[in-house]
C-alpha cells in the first residue's frame, strides 16, 4: 500500500527542540519530492517546503525560511521537519505529503494523517 | 491574509451544481497552469481533487471539474452529494520571491 506514516502527537514547551518524521512506503521514496504543510488551529493550509530525498535538494517557503529545517534519509524512506527553538505560534497540525517528481512546486497527491504539535508553557 | 482569495463559504442543495472561485495574480494563478484543488473533511487530511487546473487524479469523481480564466481559477462540483460537504482549498505555483506554492484561505461548502 502506498502511504505516508507520520510520527505521533507532541507536546513541548517554548524554547525546546523537536523533530517529527514521515515514513513513505509502497513507492520509490527517493524519486518523488516530499513536502510539509502547516495548518494552524481553525485555519487554512500553508505550504512550508519540499525536499528531494534522492539528493536532499530542499526548497522553502519564503515566509518560513530559517524557522524550520526539512531533511530526509532516503536509506529509511523518511522525511523530517525540525525546529531548534519552538514558539507557541508553532502550535499546529503538520502534514507531510508526496509531491510530484518535478522540481517545480505544483501539487501533493498523497498525504499523511498529520502530526499535531502543541507548544505551551 | 492568504495569497489566493476564495469565498469563505458556499452552499448548494443536493443534486445542484456549485462553483468555488480562487483569485490570484499574474505571478501565480494567471501566469501558470499549476492550480490544484484539495478537499478536507473535518479532522482529516486534505485530498487532491484537481491538479494542473483541470486534471482529475485517478479515483476522483467526474462530478468535480476545474477551469481557469485570467487570474481566477474555479472548481465546479455537479450533482452535489452529502459527502461533498467539506472545506476546499485552491493552491497555485507562484514565482514571487522564490518559487513556491500558495494556498487560498479555504471555502466551506455546505450541502443543504
Amino acid at each position: 500500500e502506498v502511504q505516508l506514516v507520520q510520527s505521533g502527537a507532541e507536546v513541548k514547551k517554548p524554547g525546546e527542540s523537536l523533530k517529527i518524521s514521515c515514513k513513505g512506503s509502497g513507492y520509490s521514496f527517493s524519486s518523488y519530492w516530499i513536502g510539509w504543510v502547516r495548518q494552524m488551529p481553525g485555519k487554512g493550509l500553508e505550504w512550508m517546503g519540499i525536499i528531494y530525498p534522492g539528493d536532499s535538494d530542499t526548497r522553502y517557503s519564503p515566509s518560513l525560511q530559517g524557522q524550520v529545517t526539512i531533511s530526509a534519509d532516503k536509506s529509511i524512506s523518511t522525511a523530517y521537519l525540525q525546529w531548534s527553538s519552538l514558539k507557541a505560534s508553532d502550535t499546529a497540525m503538520y502534514y507531510c505529503a508526496r509531491h510530484t517528481t518535478t522540481v517545480t512546486p505544483r501539487y501533493f497527491d498523497l498525504w499523511g494523517r498529520g502530526t499535531l504539535v502543541t507548544v505551551s508553557s | 491574509q492568504s495569497a489566493l482569495t476564495q469565498p469563505a463559504s458556499v452552499s448548494g442543495s443536493l443534486g445542484q451544481s456549485i462553483t468555488i472561485s480562487c483569485t490570484g495574480t499574474s505571478s501565480d494563478v494567471g501566469g501558470y497552469n499549476y492550480v490544484s484543488w484539495y478537499q478536507q473533511h473535518p479532522g482529516k487530511a486534505p485530498k487532491l481533487m484537481i491538479y494542473d487546473v483541470s486534471n482529475r487524479p485517478s479515483g476522483v469523481s467526474n462530478r468535480f471539474s476545474g477551469s481557469k480564466s485570467g487570474n481566477t481559477a474555479s472548481l465546479t462540483i455537479s450533482g452535489l452529494q452529502a459527502e461533498d460537504e467539506a472545506d476546499y482549498y485552491c493552491s497555485s505555483y507562484t514565482s514571487s520571491i522564490t518559487p513556491h506554492v500558495v494556498f487560498g484561505g479555504g471555502t466551506k461548502l455546505t450541502v443543504l
